[in-house]
């Protein structure tokens, strides 16, 4: 069985700082880790996904995450935050069996971003 | 290529009616997934279809969800009757291969 956990129901950052956002994971075999982003009243967008290739991943709108399979942890981090970075973040994992498999979620992160 | 497309975009209804929701993937896509998101909180498998059969139903409330999906396409998810608990988004996602994930824009129901 999968799991993850995302440390920080909601988190503030003013505009330009880091965003740091952080998830770890539980599962019995090599996982397939992912984050998406969800605006108001809209669905799921991928931001980025790790598929057991480069352990540094780089996805959209300047976000990155890296696997660490000491640490159990995928965080999701972004240099400079920016007013429309504004949304709920979702950090998600599968297993990585070869055949489509269904995503577990966290419970999200809300991120605030200030002037 | 198109997404994932589900109708009604929003739908209130009054508890111990019935409702139904429908998903149409991406062409091709043999993997459907119905998720329920409840407010503040991530989505939850509610069942997930390989082509027309049944992979994984075991969060699914059978006394009053049912699906299916006709053909290997389409997908309908129902509530009879619906309870108030029942409000939230429910999201359609389709998939191809295991890394591969689309979620359509998902129905928000209101139950009152």
């Amino acid at each position: 069985a999968q799991s993850v956990t995302q440390l920080g129901s909601h988190v503030s950052v003013s505009e330009g700082a880091l965003v740091l956002l952080r998830c770890n994971y539980s599962s019995s075999v090599p996982p397939y880790l992912f984050w998406y982003v969800q605006y108001p009243n809209q669905g799921l967008q991928l931001l980025l996904k790790y598929t057991s290739a480069a352990t540094l991943v780089k996805g959209i709108n300047g976000f990155e995450a890296e696997f660490k399979k000491s640490e159990t942890s995928f965080h999701l981090t972004k240099p400079s935050a920016h007013m429309s970075d504004a949304a709920e973040y979702f950090c998600a994992v599968t297993a990585n069996t070869g055949t489509a498999s269904k995503l577990t979620f966290g419970t999200g992160t809300r991120l605030q971003v200030t002037l | 290529e198109a997404g994932v497309a589900q109708s009604p975009r929003y739908k209130i209804i009054e508890k111990r009616q019935s409702v139904a929701f429908w998903c149409n993937p991406i062409s091709g896509h043999a993997t459907l997934y119905w998720y329920q998101q409840i407010l503040g909180q991530g989505p939850k498998l509610l069942i997930q279809f390989q082509n027309n059969g049944v992979v994984d139903d075991s969060q699914l409330p059978k006394d009053r969800f049912s699906a299916e999906r006709l053909k290997g396409v389409d997908s309908t998810l129902k509530i009879q009757p619906a309870k108030l608990e029942d409000s939230a988004v429910y999201l359609c996602a389709s998939s191809l291969w295991v890394d591969g994930y689309t979620f359509g824009s998902g129905t928000r129901l209101t139950v009152v």
